[in-house]
């Protein structure tokens, strides 16, 4: 089993509309969740960062983290094409690392 | 806001040359970190580093070895590389301080590295 496990895509979604993202991972005592979003032939960027148990809103994004289910998962609302990218789901430890997912290649049509 | 620099976009190097790439943060943060990203495999973390002169293993730490002699910069060394360390080497770094959920990691630009 996968520390981390992101469905790999694509997900194509249209223009407008909600993307849903998820994510479940292994370690029970992470700490910390964040969302990288990577455009192709570029380094990841952070978009989002979770803590609590709960929903964590920014702008169009909305992060939701279940440690009781080992699952945290993002919501893109009102999809632009600009969205398009790998997003990156990665669990903290205890100890500084960061784990990443494989991620989510994430395609919004016109 | 953080910026972290890689020294180098692209580099072509040969079979068995000693190959060192270089990453600088401004941020004062405490752990700075190497990784490589290869199609289908993610980011997989080669060293990693809390403070100067540490280093801890990552998960696929054979054929590489790093340096921190200051706070702001680490080095990646390949010792003799080789074709199967072609990929994209990424750097990122972070703080300890504030929050949990306020310390991510920040990655450079990344360097695009081929071995001949």
């Amino acid at each position: 089993q996968k520390e981390v496990e992101q469905n790999s895509g694509p997900l194509s979604v249209p223009e407008g509309a909600i993307a849903s993202l998820n994510c479940t991972y292994s370690d029970r005592g992470s700490q910390s969740f964040f969302w990288y979003r990577q455009y192709s032939g570029k380094s990841p960027e952070l978009i989002m960062s979770i803590y609590s148990n709960g929903d964590k809103e920014d702008g169009r994004f909305t992060a939701q983290l279940n440690k009781a289910s080992q699952y945290v998962s993002l919501l893109i609302r009102d999809s632009q094409p600009s969205d398009s990218a790998t997003y990156l789901c990665a669990p903290r430890g205890l100890n500084e690392k960061l784990t990443f997912g494989t991620g989510t290649r994430l395609t919004i049509i016109p | 806001d953080v910026k972290v620099t890689q020294s180098s976009r692209y580099l072509v190097k040969r079979t068995g040359e000693k190959v060192f790439l270089e990453c600088v943060q401004d941020m004062d943060h405490e752990n700075m970190f190497w990784y490589r990203q290869d199609p289908g495999l993610g980011l997989r973390l080669i060293y990693f580093s809390y403070d100067v002169k540490m280093k801890e293993k990552g998960d696929i730490p054979e054929g590489y070895s790093v340096s921190r002699e200051k706070k702001e910069r680490f080095s990646l060394i390949l010792e003799s590389a080789s074709t199967n360390q072609t990929s994209m080497y990424l750097c990122a770094s972070s703080t300890i301080r504030g929050q949990l959920s306020n310390q991510p990691q920040h990655f450079g630009d990344g360097t695009r590295l081929s071995i001949l």
